[in-house]
């Protein structure tokens, strides 16, 4: 049981490439977050999905897109990076959210670092 | 819609310490709230979640809520250099479908 996988786990971006952050999740999870997390700024939710073809914003969605073909998989794609999209960058799923809907919380993946050069 | 304010630290204490983190709250509507835990360099991992008000405890960690005044803590009996990380509490979003996140308090549990 593999859990969340994240590719890559480092990558160094120069300013105004595009690169798709993958995610894969096995646990057949219906919700699936991208958040953002900068030293000392804790984790800033991006986009999210519900479901298969379900997306929706979340705090910082700017410079990002998302989409969800499957289940299993929710890639992040940067178009025209930029400096202010050096971070690091985790994907999580979980299979509810919420107490009537179950406390599972969520799964995490080990994460994704991006510089912008 | 942060709403969760969290000292970031950094907290420094000898091993077998009492740790108390804390987190505030602005809306009394929330009632559902979590804690994550999460080493240097890795994801974070689901500690504890607690709901409405009172208390949860599992072995040496104790959730607390105070409705009263806005609190979320979390305590840490016999502390130990393994707790040494970053716990972040959470919040469930208004429309039920993500957390929102504090900005993590960095602990350091020294041996």
């Amino acid at each position: 049981n593999a859990g969340v996988t994240q590719t890559p786990k480092f990558r160094i971006l120069k300013i105004g490439q595009s690169m798709t952050l993958q995610c894969t999740q096995d646990m057949n999870h219906n919700y699936m977050y991208w958040y953002r997390q900068d030293p000392g700024m804790g984790l800033k939710l991006i986009y999210y999905s519900v479901g298969a073809g379900i997306t929706d914003k979340g705090e910082v969605p700017n410079g990002y897109n998302v989409s969800r073909s499957t289940t299993e998989d929710f890639p992040l794609r940067l178009e025209l990076a930029a400096p202010s999209q050096t971070s690091v960058y985790f994907c999580a799923s979980s299979y509810s959210i919420g107490p009537n809907r179950g406390a599972d919380g969520y799964t995490f993946g080990s994460g994704t670092r991006l510089t912008v050069v | 819609q942060k709403e969760v304010e969290q000292d970031p630290g950094p907290l420094s204490v000898p091993e077998g310490a009492i740790v108390s983190l804390n987190c505030t709250y602005s809306n009394s509507a929330f009632q559902y709230f979590m804690w994550y835990r999460q080493y240097s360099r890795k994801g974070p991992e689901l500690l504890m979640y607690t709901y409405s008000s009172g208390n949860k405890e599992d072995g040496r960690f104790t959730a607390q809520v105070d409705k009263s005044s806005k609190y979320i803590s979390l305590f840490i009996r016999d502390s130990q250099p393994s707790d040494s990380a970053t716990y972040l509490c959470a919040r469930v979003n208004q429309a039920g479908t993500a957390l929102i996140f504090g900005k993590g308090t960095t602990l350091s549990v020294s041996s």
